[in-house]
């Protein structure tokens, strides 16, 4: 069925370095994009989403890049910690109906490590 | 910090051992869901619920079931637990475009 992948499986950088996380998804009906952040042990967290009417949206440290033509989210974030340290996943969603109306798909998470 | 409640965390269980895994949240949501999620892997929705006596397989075909008869409680229950049960479970709600995710149950089946 629809699903949505990362390209990278982990991701290392250095503590202030930037990070990109990229996600490609192959639903061309979805309107909603989620990044979600999970520490071990605890449940996916909120990041930042984006509705496909935006091509960019800016929250704190983070930017969500979203390009409809190629089918292709990803996430930054700016001056990388050692508390982002995490699995990223980026989930979608159709709000308009349809058969994935209501119901987010995950893609395969990204294992980000941040090096003090 | 979590609306969202999950009981137990860990779960280690015998073959053919019944099991509910408990998710009760606190804000009123009428959307609920469970995913399951093998380590290091995605998300796999099991189950959804759209509210009181709505209840609907997810896109993962799954041997347990659900209930909903009250809007806060979304238990899941395995009749007779195997082996390839092994995974952990995550429960969510959601109002408007923003869900929230609960701990997760780790179970293990012997």
């Amino acid at each position: 069925g629809e699903n949505v992948g990362l390209h990278l499986p982990t991701l290392s950088v250095q503590e202030g370095d930037n990070s990109i996380i990229n996600c490609a998804y192959s639903n061309s009906a979805s309107d909603y994009f989620i990044w979600y952040k999970q520490e071990s042990g605890k449940g996916p967290q909120f990041i930042i989403d984006i509705r496909s009417n935006m091509d960019k949206r800016q929250g704190q440290r983070v930017t969500v890049l979203l390009n409809k033509t190629v089918k292709h989210l990803s996430l930054q974030i700016a001056a990388t910690q050692p508390g982002d340290s995490a699995v990223y996943f980026c989930a979608d969603e159709t709000l308009a109906g349809g058969t994935s109306y209501g119901k987010l798909t995950f893609g395969q998470g990204t294992i980000l490590t941040v090096h003090p | 910090e979590a609306d969202i409640y999950q009981t137990p965390r860990y779960l280690v269980i015998g073959t053919g051992k019944k099991i509910t895994l408990e998710c009760s949240q606190t804000m009123g949501h009428d959307k609920m869901y469970w995913y399951q999620q093998d380590p290091g892997m995605e998300l796999h929705l099991i189950h959804y619920s759209y509210g009181v006596n709505s209840t609907e397989k997810g896109d993962l075909s799954s041997e347990s079931t659900v209930s909903r008869i009250r809007t806060e409680h979304f238990p899941l229950t395995l009749e007779s637990a195997r082996p390839s049960h092994t995974s952990q479970y995550l429960c969510a709600s959601r109002t408007g475009y923003g869900y929230t995710f609960g701990s997760g149950t780790r179970l293990t089946v012997v």
